[in-house]
């Protein structure tokens, strides 16, 4: 079946634009997640969902982040005023609850701020 | 702020040869242990979750533990073949929060034909 799909898979900006990064979550996983990897950095958690709400958004690294999830399914992570340290890649990931299951990660975003 | 440590950073081996990392994490409020497999160019690829102290498990030639109470788990990879190179991560999940994950650094290995 189809697995988490993320677009645009790269993003350049300019720093100061908005940009809007697109989640699809496997159907039937009511628990959705965002994390990023800065260069050379691990994989840093920043929000997650339990079907529309967030639980935890203690990851996210300023007011300029912000996230939304629809219908239980679709989520957009949307940075305001970008800025050359939101470069990143963001990951998406799904599963079928928030407790002790499996997540599944998407291809990524690559974003670029220059 | 939770720790997740894992060592070694890197390791290479040859093939054939069996190999272990290191996770280590809080030992308290604990819920679930996660490892997962990240091929370059790929998207991270669950290979457990582990939530019971003393809990076991094995898929192919991959195997892992786990002990809650002193705070660290195992990842065992036998007969190592040149497809296991990858980055291994383990993430702990705990504290006040059920979904989120803490990810250590990663250990990755190459290995060698």
């Amino acid at each position: 079946g189809a697995g988490v799909s993320q677009s645009p898979s790269n993003k350049v900006t300019e720093k100061g634009k908005d940009v809007e990064l697109r989640c699809d979550p496997i159907s039937g996983h009511t628990a959705l997640y965002w994390y990023r990897q800065s260069l050379g950095q691990g994989l840093e958690f920043l929000i997650y969902f339990q079907g529309n709400s967030a639980p935890d958004k203690s990851g996210l690294p300023s007011d300029r982040f912000s996230a939304e999830r629809t219908g239980g399914s679709v989520s957009t992570l949307t940075i305001q005023r970008t800025q050359q340290e939101d470069s990143a890649v963001y990951l998406c990931a799904s599963s079928f609850s928030d407790r002790w299951n499996e997540q599944f990660f998407g291809p990524g975003t690559r974003l670029t701020v220059l | 702020i939770l720790n997740v440590e894992q060592s070694p950073q890197s390791l290479h081996v040859q093939e054939g040869d069996s190999t272990n990392f290191t996770c280590s994490f809080p030992s308290s409020n604990f819920y679930a242990l996660h490892w997962y497999r990240w091929e370059t160019a790929k998207s991270p690829e669950a290979l457990f979750v582990m939530t019971l102290n003393g809990d076991e498990k094995k898929k192919g030639r991959i195997s892992a533990t786990l002990n809650t109470k002193e705070g660290y788990s195992y990842l065992y990879i036998k007969g190592s073949q040149p497809e296991d190179s990858a980055t291994y991560l383990c993430a702990f999940a705990g504290g006040t929060s059920y979904g989120k994950l803490t990810f250590g650094q990663g250990t990755i290995l190459t290995v060698h034909p």
